[in-house]
């Protein structure tokens, strides 16, 4: 069964930069496995930041940006804010169908 | 501005049944594919549901495969799921999410979630 792997949490300090990474149990990330990134934040609905690698959904600042790094995705965030602390998951096309990443807890200290 | 708002969750006992409830706004629901994506407590989400724009292509993970069904009402611009045989582990949050026209099967706009919990 095929898993979709993130980092359980990370921390950055305010104005600084960070990359998230999302992994494949079974292959590389492509660009062909379309990640997306969506933020999520305690009784707030997901909010989608990226998808098909690196196109920024509206209204998403430029602070945010996806790539493939290696044989995987990756989200950085630059110049963090109080408020990016959140929960960041991964979505990649694999098969017929999305799977999801288990989610990064994102402490902003 | 596209809104999705779900209700219907709740507590249930294992067996029982529940219909979850997506109501759309700010789009037509009839133009879009849309998911129902679950997340149980402390794990990444999981779409469980999806439907196609023509209304003619249901997809259901194999985790919920004839036990629930996902169905639209194009007159209410709502999305529904039908939770029939409910297990403990169907306990989640249950989010409706709208696919994007051009985002590669990836949601764009998800709604704030149904909390359902499946316990005796």
């Amino acid at each position: 069964q095929t898993v979709v792997t993130q980092e359980p949490s990370f921390s950055v300090s305010p104005g600084g930069a960070v990359t998230l990474t999302c992994a494949l149990s079974s292959g590389s990330v492509s660009t062909n496995t379309y990640p997306s990134w969506h933020r999520q934040t305690p009784g707030q609905a997901p909010r989608t930041l990226i998808y098909k690698t690196n196109i920024r959904f509206s209204g998403v600042p430029d602070r945010f940006s996806g790539s493939i790094l290696g044989d995987k995705a990756a989200l950085t965030i630059t110049g963090a804010q109080a408020d990016d602390e959140a929960d960041y998951f991964c979505s990649l096309f694999v098969g017929s169908g999305i799977l999801f990443g288990g989610g990064t807890k994102l402490t902003v200290l | 501005e596209v809104q999705l708002v779900e209700s219907g969750g709740g507590l249930v006992q294992p067996g029982g049944s529940l219909r979850l409830s997506c109501v759309a706004s700010g789009f037509t629901l009839s133009d879009y594919w849309m998911y129902w994506v679950r997340q149980a407590p402390g794990e990444g989400p999981m779409w469980v549901a999806r439907l196609n724009s023509g209304g003619g292509s249901l997809t259901y993970a194999d985790s919920v495969k004839g036990r629930f069904t996902i169905s639209r009402d194009n007159a209410k611009n709502t999305l529904y799921l039908q939770m029939n045989s409910l297990r403990a582990e169907d306990t989640a949050v249950y989010y409706c999410a709208r696919i994007g026209s051009n985002s590669a099967w990836s949601p764009d706009y998800w709604g704030q979630g149904t909390l359902v919990t499946v316990s005796p």
